[in-house]
C-alpha cells in the first residue's frame, strides 16, 4: 500500500537560513508525490508536485524537492527561510483508484517555525 | 479564476444534531473530494465523486455520515447526529478528471459540544 512518512512533526529555523523538511514514501511503483502547505485557518496550497518527469521539482515561493527513488525519499528544501513560510506542511502520495481517478494520501504533517 | 468554495467557515452544535456543510468546486472540475481533517493529522478522504457518482466512499462513516452531488457541481456532505469525535475540519478538494492535483477550499471547522 502507498503511504508516506514524515519524519519531523515540529522543524524550527532563524530566518535566512535553510529548511530541510523530511518525507520517506512506501509505493509499489513510480509514484505521484506532492507537497502542500497549510497556514493557520486557511486552506491547503499545492506547493510542488512530482509525476515522473524531472527528479528535482521546483515549486512556489522559492520551495524545491528531490525525487530519490534509492532512498525512497523527497524531502522539501528552501535555501533561505522567511518568516511568511511559517506553516503546517503536508508531504502527499496519489493513489490511483479504479483506473482513472486518484486518492491523495496524506502523511501526518510538519510544523515549520520561523524564528526572526 | 474562482476557487473551491465552502460554506459555512465554522459551525458549533451539540452531539446529536445534524449538520450540513457546502462545497462549490472549481469550474469545469469533473472530480470532487470531502476530507475530514482531525487536529493534529493530515486530511483523511471520506468520499470521492468523479461527476455525479460516487468513486471512493469506503472511509466514510455511513451510519451517520452522507453526502451527495446531485446535478455533478456542488456537493453537500451531512453528518446525523454528530458525535464527539466528529469535530474538525471538513475539507473540500476538486480536480479536472483523470488529474491527480487537487484544488482545496478553506474548510468548514466544526466543533461538536
Amino acid at each position: 500500500a502507498q503511504s508516506v512518512t514524515q519524519l519531523d512533526s515540529h522543524v524550527s529555523v532563524s530566518e535566512g537560513t535553510p529548511v530541510l523538511l523530511r518525507c520517506n514514501y512506501s509505493s509499489s511503483y513510480s509514484p505521484s508525490l506532492f507537497w502542500y502547505v497549510q497556514h493557520p485557518n486557511k486552506g491547503l496550497q499545492l506547493l510542488l508536485k512530482y509525476t515522473s518527469a524531472a527528479t528535482l521539482v521546483k515549486g512556489i515561493n522559492g520551495f524545491e524537492a528531490e525525487f530519490k527513488k534509492s532512498e525512497t525519499s523527497f524531502h522539501l528544501t528552501k535555501p533561505s527561510a522567511h518568516m511568511s513560510d511559517a506553516a503546517e506542511y503536508f508531504c502527499v502520495v496519489s493513489v490511483g483508484v479504479g483506473g482513472a481517478t486518484n486518492k491523495l494520501i496524506f502523511g501526518t504533517g510538519t510544523l515549520l517555525a520561523v524564528q526572526p | 479564476e474562482a476557487g473551491v468554495a465552502q460554506s459555512p467557515r465554522y459551525k458549533i452544535i451539540e452531539k446529536r444534531q445534524s449538520v450540513a456543510f457546502w462545497c462549490n468546486p472549481i469550474s469545469g472540475h469533473a472530480t470532487l473530494y470531502w476530507y475530514q481533517q482531525i487536529l493534529g493529522q493530515g486530511p483523511k478522504l471520506l468520499i470521492q465523486f468523479q461527476n455525479n457518482g460516487v468513486v471512493d466512499d469506503s472511509q466514510l462513516p455511513k451510519d451517520r455520515f452522507s453526502a451527495e452531488r446531485l446535478k455533478g457541481v456542488d456537493s453537500t456532505l451531512k453528518i446525523q447526529p454528530a458525535k464527539l469525535e466528529d469535530s474538525a475540519v471538513y475539507l473540500c478538494a476538486s480536480s479536472f478528471r483523470n488529474s491527480p492535483e487537487q484544488y482545496f477550499g478553506p474548510g468548514t471547522r466544526l466543533t461538536v459540544t
